[in-house]
């Protein structure tokens, strides 16, 4: 597609439950990140990838973050056992190398 | 670390008059500068950036930057706004790979 696409884009999902979101680079960009955007915290770096690796997971906010992505494109973001604090929008953006990074309309997830 | 800093939280404008969002920058080195706008329920859109080159850098939907260095700021400027303007803005800083954000200013501009 044209732009950044993630999935879902809205989430409900019970205390407890592990959530696994979605992202779709624009093509062939080799770098891609994740960051959090939520009410008092503003936006939050969580995880940079250049390709399939991530040399930078600074910003996952505990063990119950992880992400991985496969084939140097789609990457998933999942959340074990979540918390009502990780109620937040999930963004996903993309860049070719150091150029431009554009943004997905993101996923947001709701704790109940 | 690289940061960028938004003093004000809300903007509010007439539509029709000039509209200016602030951004001021501490960076060692030189500075790669970005605005982005989020509508209500969107994700983030890219407007504009500096790199090097002229001071002001002429961006998306009719708005501009000014990058000072003396005054270490780089303002988003709208000749004329619009009620469609009405939007969060976000300034940031390119901290080597990544983007570290201002906290946004919340525009309003009233018809």
């Amino acid at each position: 597609g044209a732009g950044v696409s993630q999935s879902p884009s809205n989430k409900v999902t019970e205390k407890g439950k592990d959530v696994e979101l979605r992202c779709d680079p624009i093509s062939g960009h080799t770098a891609l990140y994740w960051y959090r955007q939520s009410l008092g915290q503003g936006l939050e770096f969580l995880i940079y990838f250049q390709g399939n690796s991530a040399p930078d997971k600074s910003g996952l906010p505990s063990d119950r973050f992880s992400a991985e992505r496969t084939g140097g494109s789609v990457s998933t973001l999942t959340i074990q056992r979540t918390q009502q604090e990780d109620s937040a929008v999930y963004l996903c953006a993309s860049s070719f190398g150091s150029d431009t990074i554009y943004f997905g309309e993101g996923s947001w997830l709701t704790v109940v | 670390a690289q940061s960028v800093a938004q003093p004000e939280d809300q903007v509010n404008v007439a539509e029709g008059n000039p509209l200016t969002v602030k951004c001021t920058y501490s960076v060692s080195g030189n500075p790669y500068l970005f605005w982005y706008v989020q509508y209500p329920n969107r994700g983030l859109q890219f407007l504009l950036k500096y790199i090097t080159g002229d001071n002001l850098v002429k961006g998306s939907y009719g708005f501009e930057a000014e990058f000072n260095k003396s005054q270490t700021s780089f303002h988003l400027k709208k000749p004329s706004a619009l009620v469609s303007d009405s939007a969060l803005y976000f300034c940031a800083v390119k901290d080597d790979y990544k983007l570290s954000f201002g906290a946004g200013t919340t525009v309003t501009v009233r018809a």
